[in-house]
């Protein structure tokens, strides 16, 4: 079992609609977690942080946390073409300072 | 503020042959971390430094690869003697040493290709 899943893609949705991306996990002592989104060719940027169960906005992007069943997801509202890009998941165990990737789920939008 | 930046860009190189790479990190940040993405792979950790201490190298490969920061500013990663297996992106990332120290800045990344 890895120890982060990410369904790899790709997820394509129309331009408006809201993108929803899911990771699960496997280590039950993690604390904190990530989503990065990279496009071709460069680098992993942080969007969304989330450290405790429920929900934290910021703009069109909501991260859901949901440690009994290790789920965490990312949800993209009103997703445009620039939103295209393979979307991380990465978790830290509590304790360390070290994140395990997921190996990303691609998204499509199209117009 | 500039971000994490890294050179080169791209480096293609022989087997057997020796590669240094380089990342200098944001300002202020302590933290500094090594990461390598293998095609079609996930992202994997290498080395983690805080200023110039090597804080965790359990990613490290093998002996073949060597990690360093001197001054605890930039930091080089040198493989040598290269083998074809080493070929993938290298990604270098920084963090604050205090306050949000778990979120990661990373830098372009070198891509490396041993033939």
């Amino acid at each position: 079992q890895k120890e982060v899943e990410q369904n790899s893609g790709p997820l394509s949705v129309p331009e408006g609609a809201i993108a929803s991306l899911n990771c699960t996990y496997s280590d039950r002592g993690s604390q904190s977690f990530f989503w990065y989104r990279q496009y071709s060719g460069k680098s992993p940027e942080l969007i969304m942080s989330i450290y405790s169960n429920g929900d934290k906005e910021d703009g069109r992007f909501t991260a859901q946390l949901n440690k009994a069943s290790q789920y965490v997801s990312l949800l993209i509202r009103d997703s445009q073409p620039s939103d295209s890009a393979t979307y991380l998941c990465a978790v830290i165990r509590g304790g360390s300072y070290i994140p395990t990737f997921g190996r990303g789920t691609s998204l499509i939008v199209h117009p | 503020e500039a971000g994490v930046t890294q050179f080169p860009s791209h480096s293609v190189i022989e087997k057997g042959q020796t590669v240094t790479l380089r990342c200098d990190p944001i300002s202020g940040h302590d933290n500094l971390y090594w990461y390598r993405r293998v095609m079609g792979k996930e992202i994997k950790f290498l080395l983690h430094f805080v200023k110039e201490s090597k804080q965790d190298e359990s990613g490290m490969p093998n002996n073949r690869f060597l990690a360093e920061r001197t001054g605890g500013t930039y930091s080089t990663l040198k493989v040598q003697p290269a083998e074809l297996e080493d070929s993938g992106v290298y990604f270098c990332a920084s963090s604050q040493v205090t306050g949000k120290r778990y979120e990661q800045y990373f830098g372009p990344g070198t891509r490396l290709t041993v033939t």
